[in-house]
């Protein structure tokens, strides 16, 4: 069965510093992998994701992300954290589940922003 | 475009009530949909996923059910409700039932809170 972990639980990063958010898959074939942010009390809002080809994929506000095979990882990454990327992040791999498509989530990382 | 509705948005309901919470969908037509909740700490579990009218599938045994009478509707309920039914429950859609990489997006969610 598949499996996502992120290893970080919290992460605090000061306003204009870079940021990386780790995630790491299990998966018995090439993976679909996402990453999604939630604001306290919203839904979750898709940032990017991977299906091939290149694997360093761009995502919505600065945000990228780099697929490694050998590592099974999906990093998340920006060159320069905002004070409104405070939020949840969460990591995913998409699999069938009896013919249907379904994502496993990691449990998500808690990014905390200071001035 | 698709837009996805949830309500209530919060709910506060004592131990042994009923729950009917209800999710819609616009702007595409046959979605899957699926119902999630979200604990503290625990990330996001998949509760229900349906792919048609009626069609329900239930991925954890649990005092709730689901139920889709129409195509853009998909609701979740529960007879009596128990403490351990508090939490944040997200409802989702996507389309390309036969792929592991459709993608999932989300509703704004509803907070529910027995006491």
């Amino acid at each position: 069965a598949q499996s996502v972990t992120q290893p970080d639980i919290h992460i605090t990063v000061s306003e204009g510093a870079s940021l990386e958010l780790r995630c790491n898959y299990s998966y018995g074939a090439t993976p679909y992998l996402f990453w999604y942010v939630q604001s306290p009390g919203q839904g979750l809002q898709l940032l990017l994701k991977y299906f091939s080809g290149d694997t360093l994929v761009q995502g919505i506000k600065g945000f990228e992300a780099e697929f490694k095979r050998s590592q099974s990882s999906f990093n998340l990454r920006k060159p320069s954290v905002h004070w409104s990327d405070a939020a949840e992040y969460f990591c995913a791999v998409g699999a069938m589940n009896s013919g249907y498509s379904t994502l496993t989530f990691g449990k998500g990382t808690m990014l905390l922003v200071s001035p | 475009s698709q837009t996805i509705h949830q309500w209530p948005a919060t709910l506060v309901q004592p131990v042994g009530s009923p729950l009917s919470l209800e999710c819609t969908v616009e702007g595409t037509s046959n979605p899957n949909l699926y119902w999630y909740r979200q604990a503290a700490g625990r990330g996001l579990q998949l509760l229900f996923y349906s792919v048609g009218i009626g069609q329900i599938s239930s991925e954890v045994p649990q005092n709730l059910s689901a139920s889709r009478p129409q195509d853009r509707q998909f609701i979740l309920s529960s007879k009596k409700l128990l403490l351990s039914d508090s939490g944040f429950y997200l409802c989702a859609w996507s389309i390309g039932a036969a792929t592991r990489g459709a993608t999932q997006y989300f509703g704004p969610g509803t907070r529910l809170t027995v006491l």
